[in-house]
């Protein structure tokens, strides 16, 4: 059965204390995988597809790697307003999209 | 422009009542997708039409009827929900529906069921 388990599940920064959110997935011929940033109440925010291993993309302080077994999503310098919970979702075989139960994520001043 | 609109923005429903989402995109996309998502939770796929065909039905209850009246429209006719059907709920789109294609969402309709 196709399983997304994200780690940790909440994690608390100071600002500027770099780290990073792990994504592992098991599925059978992944076609993508999704990382999006959710605010309270509100929609998710689309950040980078990957679809490959050895992928990488970048934007801003973020950094989404890939490799056959797990994700992970570089988190460089944070400020306060990157608190947020991120949501890792692959595509696999069929046309449903499987979220992980996401990493929320708090950035202290 | 990456937007996907939804309306209303809050909504209050009882048992009884019948109401109706609507999800607008402008993005030229022929897939939309209909997500429920309850409280510290990840979205849960409900529907998804391509090319204004329903494609998938996630065994959803029939008191929840979607609807796609052309590419850029989607809309979910509620009727006689119960409290637990009180949630969060989703809209997406992509490109064609194809396979490992991006989804952008909309803001989302939080819905009260009293």
């Amino acid at each position: 059965e196709d399983q997304v388990t994200q780690s940790p599940e909440a994690l608390r920064l100071q600002e500027g204390e770099s780290s990073s959110l792990n994504c592992s997935y098991t599925v059978s011929g992944l076609r993508g995988l999704f990382w999006y940033r959710q605010d309270p109440g509100k929609g998710p925010e689309f950040l980078f597809t990957l679809y490959s291993a050895g992928e990488e993309k970048e934007k801003e302080r973020l950094k989404a790697t890939l490799t056959k077994k797990e994700s992970f999503l570089h988190i460089t310098a944070p400020k306060p307003e990157d608190s947020a919970t991120y949501l890792c979702a692959v595509q696999a075989g069929g046309f449903k999209t499987i979220f992980g139960a996401g990493t929320r994520l708090f950035v202290k001043a | 422009d990456t937007e996907v609109t939804q309306t209303p923005k809050h909504l209050v429903m009882g048992m009884t009542n019948k109401k109706s989402l609507k999800c607008e995109q402008h993005m030229g996309h022929r897939a939309m997708y209909w997500y429920k998502q309850k409280a510290k939770k990840p979205p849960e796929l409900m529907f998804v039409y391509s090319y204004e065909k329903l494609s998938i039905n996630e065994s959803v209850p029939s008191r929840f009827s979607p609807e796609c009246p052309n590419s850029s429209l989607l809309n979910l006719h509620l009727h006689a929900l119960q409290p637990e059907d009180s949630a969060l709920y989703l809209c997406a789109s992509s490109p064609r529906g194809g396979m490992g294609e991006t989804q952008y969402f909309g803001p989302g309709t939080r819905l009260l069921v009293l």
